[in-house]
């Protein structure tokens, strides 16, 4: 099946600095990537949208700015989260729709940040 | 967006008995997901289900479609320790641009 997959699995950063998360599909071309985070005990919240060659769609409440979303191959999205707090650790999963021959998407392993 | 409420929003039961996990939509859902997950770690896909009426089985777990497309159940026959986890439900919206997950079940099961 469908492989996605996400760089770092973990990371650890200080607080003000920024770090890039990468979510990658292995063997098909994404044509729409989405980001999510999630807290303890909490459901995944849709952060954004992104589409291959265009600007990424935000859901309501998340800041652009601070979550930066760069789709810029079929098969790479990047999440940078800038100038990052402690407020930011959280879990982010990433998942990818495209060319699969159906409209399941599939889902990254996701990235741990935890910002000190 | 699309709203998909899950009901309870934790559960607790012994090791063999059933249980039923609910996800409700504020929409027509055109595609209806089931996940499991442990926080932390990558979501399993468990069922999709896109017709009215529908039910699928697998193993000892079993989700239906309501008729008019805006409920889904999980049902767990039997449960084990190793179905305890987070679960979610997922639909995407009517644009079919986002994918949106319900506010999740987490399930314990006590041995």
């Amino acid at each position: 099946g469908a492989v996605v997959s996400q760089h770092p699995s973990w990371v650890i950063c200080k607080s003000g600095t920024s770090v890039k998360i990468e979510c990658r599909s292995l063997d098909f071309q994404a044509t729409t990537m989405f980001w999510y985070r999630q807290f303890p005990k909490q459901s995944l919240m849709l952060m954004a949208t992104s589409n291959e060659g265009s600007k990424a769609t935000y859901e309501q409440g998340v800041e652009k700015d601070k979550f930066l979303i760069n789709h810029a191959s079929l098969t790479l999205s990047t999440l940078t989260v800038t100038s990052a707090h402690p407020e930011d650790s959280s879990f982010y999963i990433c998942s990818a729709r495209g060319y699969t021959g159906g409209d399941e998407q599939y889902f990254g392993p996701g990235t741990r940040l935890t910002v000190t | 967006s699309q709203e998909l409420e899950q009901s309870p929003q934790s559960l607790i039961v012994q090791e063999g008995k059933n249980l039923t996990i609910n996800c409700t939509s504020s929409k027509t859902l055109y595609g209806l997901y089931w996940y499991k997950q442990k926080y932390g770690e990558g979501l399993i896909f468990l069922m999709m289900l896109q017709k009215g009426g529908e039910e699928k089985s697998h193993e000892k777990i079993t989700a239906k479609l309501d008729e008019k497309k805006q409920q889904s159940s999980l049902h767990i026959t039997a449960s084990q320790p190793s179905h305890a986890g987070i679960y979610l439900c997922g639909a995407s919206s009517n644009t079919g641009n986002q994918f949106y997950f319900g506010t999740g079940t987490s399930l314990t099961v006590i041995p």
